[in-house]
């Protein structure tokens, strides 16, 4: 049974560069969530999806972040240009339903991104 | 003000002990669910025990135990005889239910914890 997945596992880049990172949601899910964890400020969440819609986007930090899901089985985090600060490790996670206080959340591996 | 606390930022424990991780949270939303994750030095997010606002008894997973305390606020993780593969930093969240839409969980700032020999 496969989890969520999440790609690159590693991504290093120079400051300017578009980063673009990748995540395949658990089949049959219908919410799905970007968080950001930094050494400063902990696991922040940037966006969540429910049915491929973006419901809330408040903690996405700047117009730079943006963040897509073309379908219920793929969503992708876009930063352009990137910049040193955005050095973080991104996490995708995904859960049953919404609305459900219960349900738990299942988080990929993340992506370990460095701007240099 | 903070959803979650989480007052240990670092905590030493001999092997075999007990460890209990402070929790607090704050919310007006009468239905909520409370959730431990544990991150180990790799990084992967693991969940560990669910509590939910209206259960009348305390959460338990095998060796992790939830003393949910609603009117203080309050959801302690409870580790009983501690092992040297529990080393990790553990995250107390949050997910709140108001709004009808899928929120995401708030996460404290985490609690590392080392198990010593």
């Amino acid at each position: 049974d496969a989890g969520v997945i999440q790609s690159p596992r590693h991504e290093v880049t120079e400051m300017g560069q578009e980063v673009t990172l990748r995540c395949k949601p658990i089949s049959g899910h219908n919410s799905l969530f970007w968080y950001r964890q930094t050494m400063m400020r902990g696991l922040e969440l940037l966006i969540y999806f429910n049915n491929n819609v973006p419901i809330d986007d408040s903690g996405m930090p700047e117009d730079r972040f943006s963040a897509k899901m073309p379908n219920a089985s793929f969503s992708t985090l876009k930063i352009q240009p990137s910049e040193p600060r955005d050095s973080a490790v991104y996490f995708c996670a995904s859960s049953p339903r919404a609305g459900g206080g219960g349900e738990k959340l299942f988080f990929g591996s993340g992506t370990q991104l460095s701007v240099l | 003000a903070q959803k979650i606390t989480q007052t240990q930022p670092g905590m030493f424990v001999q092997e075999k002990e007990a460890v209990t991780l402070d929790c607090t949270y704050d919310t007006s939303d009468p239905s909520y669910g409370l959730f431990w994750y544990k991150q180990p030095s790799s990084g992967e997010m693991i969940f560990l025990i669910y509590q939910g606002s209206y259960d009348q008894q305390n959460a338990t997973e095998g060796r992790y135990s939830l003393n949910f305390q609603k009117a203080r606020k309050s959801a302690n993780l409870v580790i009983s005889a501690s092992q040297l593969g529990d080393s990790a930093m553990y995250f107390c969240a949050m997910r709140e239910r108001s709004g009808g839409g899928a929120d995401g969980l708030t996460f404290g700032k985490g609690t590392h914890l080392i198990i010593q020999p």
